[in-house]
C-alpha cells in the first residue's frame, strides 16, 4: 500500500513562529502536493512539485514556501506563521504514469493551530 | 465558474436507499476522473476510478459522460457507514499534473 507519512499531526504554534510540516512517500512517486482544507472551501493547493528541487505555486502559495531535496520528502514551510494560517494541511503523492491514471494519495493531515 | 463543481449536499437519506450525485467539469481536455470519500476531520480516500465505460464495485457504480462532461456516483442500498463527503477528482494532465478537486457533496444515512 502506498504510504505517505506527514510527522506532524497536531501542533500549536504562536504568530510570527517559523512552522515546518514534513511529508515523507515511500512510493516513488514524482509529484508531491501540500493542500490545506478549510470548511466551506474545500481543498486549495498550496505548491506542488513534480521533481526533486523542481516546485510550482498552486491556488494560494503566499505565506509559504517549500523545499523538495530528495524525492520522498517534501517540506512545507510557514515563514511567519499567522492566525488566518490556522487550518488542517495534507500532504498528498501521485505517480506521473498515466496507465495508473495519475491516482493521488494523501497523508493523514496535519492541524495547525496559530494563537 | 468553477473547473469542478459539486451540489455540496446534504444529502439525507434513510438506509437502503439509493443515491446519486453528479459533478461537472468545465475542461473538454480532462483525461482521467475519480471518486474520493472523505470522513470527518480525515484524509480523503480513493473510493475508484471513472472509466469511460463505466465501472462498478459493489454497490458503487460510476459513471462518465464526456458529451455533457459530467461524473456520476450511484450509490445503492446505502448503508450507515456510507455517510462521509464524497469528493469529485478530475485530471487534465497538463504539463505539469493538475489535479482539481471539487469542493464535495455531504451524504448523511439515517436509520
Amino acid at each position: 500500500d502506498v504510504k505517505v507519512t506527514q510527522s506532524s499531526r497536531y501542533l500549536v504554534k504562536r504568530t510570527g513562529e517559523k512552522v515546518f510540516l514534513e511529508c515523507v512517500q515511500d512510493m516513488d512517486h514524482e509529484n508531491m502536493f501540500w493542500y490545506r482544507q478549510d470548511p466551506g472551501l474545500g481543498l486549495r493547493l498550496i505548491y506542488f512539485s513534480y521533481d526533486v528541487k523542481m516546485k510550482e505555486k498552486g491556488d494560494i502559495p503566499e505565506g509559504y514556501s517549500v523545499s523538495r531535496e530528495k524525492k520522498e520528502r517534501f517540506s512545507l514551510i510557514l515563514e511567519s506563521a499567522s492566525t488566518n494560517q490556522t487550518s488542517m494541511y495534507l500532504c498528498a503523492s501521485s505517480p506521473t504514469d498515466r496507465d495508473s491514471g495519475n491516482t493521488i494519495y494523501f497523508g493523514e493531515g496535519s492541524w495547525l493551530t496559530v494563537v | 465558474r468553477k473547473e469542478v463543481e459539486q451540489d455540496p449536499g446534504p444529502f439525507n437519506v434513510p438506509e437502503g436507499a439509493t443515491v446519486a450525485f453528479n459533478c461537472t467539469y468545465s475542461n473538454s481536455a480532462s483525461q482521467s476522473f475519480f471518486w474520493y470519500r472523505q470522513d470527518c476531520r480525515k484524509e480523503p480516500k480513493l473510493l475508484m476510478s471513472v472509466y469511460s465505460s463505466g465501472n462498478e464495485d459493489g454497490r458503487f457504480t460510476a459513471q462518465l459522460n464526456r458529451a455533457s462532461q459530467y461524473i456520476s456516483l450511484l450509490i445503492r442500498d446505502s448503508k450507515l457507514s456510507d455517510s462521509a463527503t464524497y469528493l469529485c477528482v478530475v485530471n487534465t494532465y497538463s504539463s505539469a499534473s493538475k489535479i482539481i478537486f471539487g469542493s464535495g457533496t455531504r451524504l448523511s444515512i439515517r436509520p
